[in-house]
């Protein structure tokens, strides 16, 4: 099976501006997870979806966004960005048992 | 105080080392344990899965756990330069029909040739 695929792999933006990211899960996993990487906080957790309905979400402001589609195929868009929003951005599909693959991120950098 | 416990090292062993990296948890109601090994620049890569108390084995990686003492262990026989990654674990607790994975922070080893 093809893994958990991420696109764009890096993305420049400036300040204020919005971004979209997109990932694509492993045919058959249903839910698809989105984290924030840095290397002070390590993974935090953004939100879940399942079955394209938002299941789970963390802690962080409305700037943050995101939406399943009907083949689990998922975006997650912030907007207003601030130069803290640098991270790597991870999705994670998950089998049924709960285990949760990644894809490769997204490097954002804002400047 | 975090749910998830987990020495971000730096951890530097010589080659052939045993390496042993481990996590304590505080909330019980944890019920599956995984490692993952992130490389550079790249997504995390699930090593392990376990969920019950005990040892798994998978070639040179061992996961073990101890649910009595909320303790977690991930052993690596015969390390190479190639297993210098950051080491996460994560735990999942299951409630009210949903998951809650949570991460520890990763431990960065590096294997010295």
């Amino acid at each position: 099976k093809a893994g958990v695929t991420q696109t764009p792999r890096y993305l420049i933006k400036t300040r204020g501006q919005q971004v979209t990211l997109s990932c694509s899960p492993i045919s058959g996993h249903r839910s698809v997870s989105w984290y924030q990487q840095t290397p002070g906080q390590g993974l935090q957790f953004l939100f879940e979806y399942f079955s394209e309905t938002q299941r789970n979400k963390g802690n962080f402001p409305g700037r943050f966004s995101g939406r399943q589609f009907s083949n689990s195929r998922s975006e997650m868009n912030v907007s207003t960005l601030e130069l803290g929003d640098s991270a790597l951005y991870l999705c994670a599909s998950s089998a049924d048992r709960g285990e949760q693959y990644f894809g490769p991120g997204t490097r954002l950098t804002v400047t | 105080q975090k749910e998830v416990e987990q020495d971000p090292g730096p951890l530097s062993v010589p080659e052939g080392a045993i390496v042993s990296l481990n996590c304590t948890y505080s909330n019980s109601a944890f019920q599956y344990f995984m490692w993952y090994r992130q490389y550079s620049r790249k997504g995390p890569e699930l090593l392990m899965y376990t969920y019950s108390s005990g040892n798994k084995e998978d070639g040179r990686f061992t996961a073990q756990v101890d649910k009595s003492s909320k303790y977690i262990s991930l052993f690596i026989r015969d390390s190479q330069p190639s297993d210098s990654a950051t080491y996460l674990c994560a735990m999942i607790r299951r409630s009210g029909g949903y998951q809650k994975v949570t991460f520890g922070i990763g431990t960065k080893l590096q294997v010295i040739p």
